[in-house]
């Protein structure tokens, strides 16, 4: 099973802020995907396939990456990105999920 | 307009049986490429992939989970089902199930649905 790893676990950030998330896989995969979940709200697709923005997503998110190292990255924080985020690799059985990135506002 | 809803009992007691059935619409598990997954998240936790089943009948498990989960499909009532036997406290999560696209992602959730096990 490949483990994920994620960093930092909590981080704030003020508005206009870059942010970037970490998630390291303990072997290599072909893609990373990444979901946001608001408190009491279901996990959302975020972005897909390393690098793509899902439907909805704003462009100020962006994801880059490869082999076992990947990041979520967000070019001018705004409060509406408090969240949890959480990667994901599928390339390899089972499908193992990072334990999150709690992203809070200053 | 793609949308999965969970349904399931609530509460049960250790030792017995959960039965949890998504119903889904805007797609069919008659095509090919598609799948449904289950994942669940105790309170606070993070995320946990339990089972896949695909259009084609092929199924996958969560290898830790593998002997106690049966996941099945309705396709004719765009249903999926899962199966875990013998729960105990560590199964009290939210359950959801989630669309699997073809390059391993989950595009889309359901709402979820809180489970509890407790005597």
């Amino acid at each position: 099973e490949i483990v994920l790893t994620q960093s930092p676990t909590t981080m704030a950030a003020s508005p206009g802020e870059k942010v970037t998330l970490t998630c390291r896989a303990s072997s290599s995969v072909s893609y990373m995907h990444w979901y946001q979940q608001r408190s009491g709200t279901s996990p959302k697709l975020w972005i897909y396939e390393t690098s793509k923005l899902a439907s909805g997503v704003p462009n100020r998110f962006s994801g880059s990456g490869s082999g076992t190292s990947y990041s979520l990255t967000i070019n001018s924080m705004e409060t509406e990105d408090a969240a949890t985020y959480y990667c994901q690799q599928g390339s390899s059985y089972p499908p193992t999920f990072g334990s999150g990135t709690k992203l809070e506002i200053k | 307009q793609v949308t999965l809803k969970e349904s399931g009992p609530g509460i049960l007691q250790p030792s017995q049986t959960l039965s949890l059935t998504c119903s889904f619409s805007g797609f069919s598990l008659s095509t090919s490429g598609i799948c449904v997954s289950w994942i669940r998240q105790p309170s606070g936790k993070g995320l946990e992939w339990l089972a896949t089943i695909c259009w084609e009948d092929s199924k996958g498990y969560n290898p830790s989970l593998k002997n106690r989960l049966t996941i099945s499909k309705d396709t004719s009532n765009n249903q999926a089902f899962l199966k875990i036997t013998s729960v105990d406290t560590a199964d009290t999560a939210i359950y959801y199930c989630a669309r699997r696209t073809y390059s391993g992602d989950f595009d889309y959730w359901g709402q979820g649905v809180m489970v509890t096990v407790s005597s």
